[in-house]
């Protein structure tokens, strides 16, 4: 069994959905919690970050940490084409030293 | 200002061959990471350096050897490449070991033939 598992698509919605992505992991050690966006042929870029469990909010994005379920979702609510990319979950035990990646999902986000 | 760069952008050798990644950071971090990213877009931690000093070795070969002259710079060296090299290797890098917020350089695509 991985130690984060990720849906990798692909997922397509039309423009103004919202749009659920969503981990899961094993490791009860993980407590830095990340999502990363990755657009076609660019490296990935951090997206949000969150410390243990709750949600947090940024603009039209919402990250949520369920520690007890070992789960962790980002919310894109009023999608637009220009969120079309892989979105990639991360998470570690120690901070930066030895961070997972999940394998990304692939979204899409017709006009 | 690029963050990370990473040079060349693309890289198509023949199997057997030697070739060399070249990453820099203008961040001022401490810690720097060259990643590999496979055509199921998973990507995998090779090494990490912090302050020039090797602090993760993950699971490669030992044909891979990582090079850091000076902490805003990490190179990558690949010895008698095969075809499963193949992939998209990223440089990133963070304030320090313990910071989780990794900045990305654009990658670099090698395909071996």
């Amino acid at each position: 069994q991985k130690e984060v598992e990720q849906d990798p698509g692909p997922l397509s919605v039309p423009e103004g959905a919202i749009v659920s992505l969503n981990c899961t992991y094993s490791n009860s050690a993980f407590q830095y919690f990340m999502w990363y966006r990755q657009y076609s042929r660019k490296g990935p870029e951090l997206l949000m970050y969150t410390y243990s469990s709750g949600n947090k909010e940024d603009g039209r994005f919402t990250a949520q940490v369920d520690k007890s379920s070992k789960y962790i979702s980002l919310f894109i609510r009023d999608s637009q084409p220009s969120d079309s990319a892989t979105y990639l979950c991360a998470m570690s035990a120690f901070g930066g030293f030895k961070t997972i990646f999940g394998a990304g999902t692939r979204l899409f986000v017709k006009a | 200002d690029t963050a990370v760069s990473q040079t060349p952008k693309y890289l198509v050798t023949q199997m057997g061959n030697d070739k060399s990644i070249k990453c820099e950071q203008n961040l001022g971090h401490d810690t720097m990471y060259w990643y590999k990213q496979d055509s199921k877009k998973f990507l995998k931690i090779m090494f990490s350096y912090n302050n020039k000093e090797l602090i993760i070795n993950e699971t490669v070969p030992n044909r891979f050897s990582p090079k850091s002259p000076d902490k805003a710079h990490l190179n990558l060296h690949i010895n008698s490449l095969e075809l499963g090299d193949s992939a998209v290797y990223f440089c990133a890098s963070s304030q320090d070991s313990r910071e989780d917020t990794q900045y990305f350089g654009p990658g670099t695509r090698l395909t071996v033939l």
